[in-house]
């Protein structure tokens, strides 16, 4: 089945130290992105990516970093610069179409804590 | 930047009561979509409504995008314990744009 896989499911960071969650996905898609959730708050854009070796900062990109060097991957690193990232972080992935604007298809997240 | 607002934050209904979320801007949308995620889950995309006035049904949901294109509303009618969620709202401005959400609550 396609789908985007994101892993891992939860993951413990200690105070400076970096740590890189994965994205995969084989839905063939273009673009891809990264959002943020707080508990009571919506989801906020971290970074994207409409092709393979670009990618664009979101509302949030400080302390955050992204590479995308294949179609099907857009690994997510936080950084020790990243003052409160403890959060549950969304991976998702659309087709791209100049005159077609489709739904987001969502991984099932990474929740992230620091210890 | 550019954002949607959505209310209520929250909602509790008994079940088979009606609940109705509402997504405001104050700039013209090219679309919007409406997204469900479960408790402890991700969301989903439910669907996306692109023309002015446009109403879409989906079983017991209903989907209004207004005559203006700068609000929309998802209406479900007799809510059941499935209906549990928060539901956002989303839309294209520059990037795509979700609104926090209305996190429904049903007591059976």
């Amino acid at each position: 089945d396609g789908g985007i896989t994101q892993s891992p499911k939860y993951l413990f960071r200690k105070e400076g130290q970096n740590v890189t969650l994965s994205c995969e996905q084989n839905l063939n898609h273009d673009a891809m992105y990264w959002y943020r959730q707080d508990p009571g708050q919506g989801l906020r854009l971290i970074y994207y990516s409409q092709i393979v070796n670009d990618f664009q900062k979101g509302d949030i990109a400080e302390g955050y970093s992204v590479s995308r060097e294949k179609k099907e991957s857009f690994p997510l690193t936080v950084t020790s610069a990243q003052k409160n990232p403890t959060a549950f972080y969304l991976c998702a992935s659309t087709p791209r179409d100049r005159t077609i604007l489709y739904g987001y298809t969502f991984g099932s997240g990474t929740r992230l804590t620091v210890v | 930047g550019q954002q949607v607002m959505q209310i209520p934050q929250y909602q509790h209904v008994q079940e088979g009561e009606d609940f109705t979320t509402y997504c405001n801007s104050s700039t013209t949308l090219s679309n919007i979509q409406w997204y469900k995620q479960r408790p402890g889950g991700h969301p989903v995309f439910l669907i996306q409504l692109v023309k002015s006035g446009e109403v879409k049904k989906q079983k017991r949901l209903t989907f209004q995008f207004g005559e203006a294109k700068k609000n929309s509303s998802l209406h479900i009618t007799a809510t059941q314990t499935t209906d549990v969620g928060t539901y956002f709202c989303a839309a294209a401005l520059n990037d795509m744009r979700f609104g926090a959400g209305t996190r429904l609550t049903v007591k059976p």
